[in-house]
């Protein structure tokens, strides 16, 4: 069965600090991957998608994911984090075989401290 | 454009109580899912659907039933309310594409059940 995994629970930074949270997945065939961001309160909203092509994609607000197929990872990057950008982070993969699903990791809980 | 409607906000149920969640959608999407979010777990889907009268259950479908009769809404069921079912529950909708479009979410339904 496909899985996905966020190794990191609960990140705390400093503004202007940057950013790597991780995300693996297990599934052998092709794959889209997403990044999804929860704001306090809000609903789930997406930062980014990697279908194919370049394996370095940007999203909303600064961030940018890297794709690499040897280590099923994609890892999800900020240079300089904001208070604002305290949310929690998910990780999301879809199976081409799978047609619509997706499967999340368990998250994310980023903290930015002013 | 109201996009992702979920109602009611918040829930509160007595064990063995039955109720409905609901979900609509103003973008003529074709599939609906729910999914429900617990702590440290992530978001796990409850059932799909990828048109109207057509269903099919996701990771964690027991307890749970829903039925697609018109595109714009897919209400969830709880059959038989258990403390276990304590959770937030979101509806997402995606365009047409299988996998390659994003999924939109609902602001979410918060249910306890006692």
């Amino acid at each position: 069965a496909q899985s996905v995994s966020q190794h990191n629970h609960h990140v705390i930074l400093s503004e202007a600090a940057s950013l790597e949270l991780g995300c693996n997945y297990s599934y052998g065939g092709t794959v889209n991957l997403f990044w999804y961001v929860q704001y306090p309160g809000q609903h789930l909203q997406l930062l980014l998608k990697y279908f194919s092509g370049d394996p370095l994609v940007k999203g909303i607000k600064g961030f940018e994911a890297e794709f690499i197929k040897s280590k099923f990872s994609f890892n999800l990057r900020k240079p300089s984090v904001q208070w604002s950008d305290t949310a929690e982070y998910f990780c999301a993969v879809n199976a081409m075989d799978s047609s619509y699903k997706l499967i999340f990791g368990s998250g994310t809980r980023l903290l930015v401290r002013p | 454009n109201a996009g992702v409607t979920q109602t009611p906000k918040f829930q509160v149920l007595k064990t063995g109580q039955s109720m409905t969640l609901q979900c609509a959608q103003d973008m003529n999407h074709e599939y609906m899912s729910w999914y429900r979010q617990d702590p440290g777990m992530g978001l796990r889907l409850i059932h799909y659907s990828v048109g109207a009268g057509i269903t099919d259950q996701g990771e964690v479908p027991n307890g749970y039933n829903v039925s697609r009769s018109t595109t714009e809404d897919f209400p969830l069921r709880l059959l038989s309310a258990a403390p276990s079912q304590t959770s937030v529950y979101f509806c997402a909708t995606q365009g047409s594409g299988g996998g390659y479009n994003e999924q939109f979410f609902g602001p979410g339904t918060r249910l306890t059940v006692l």
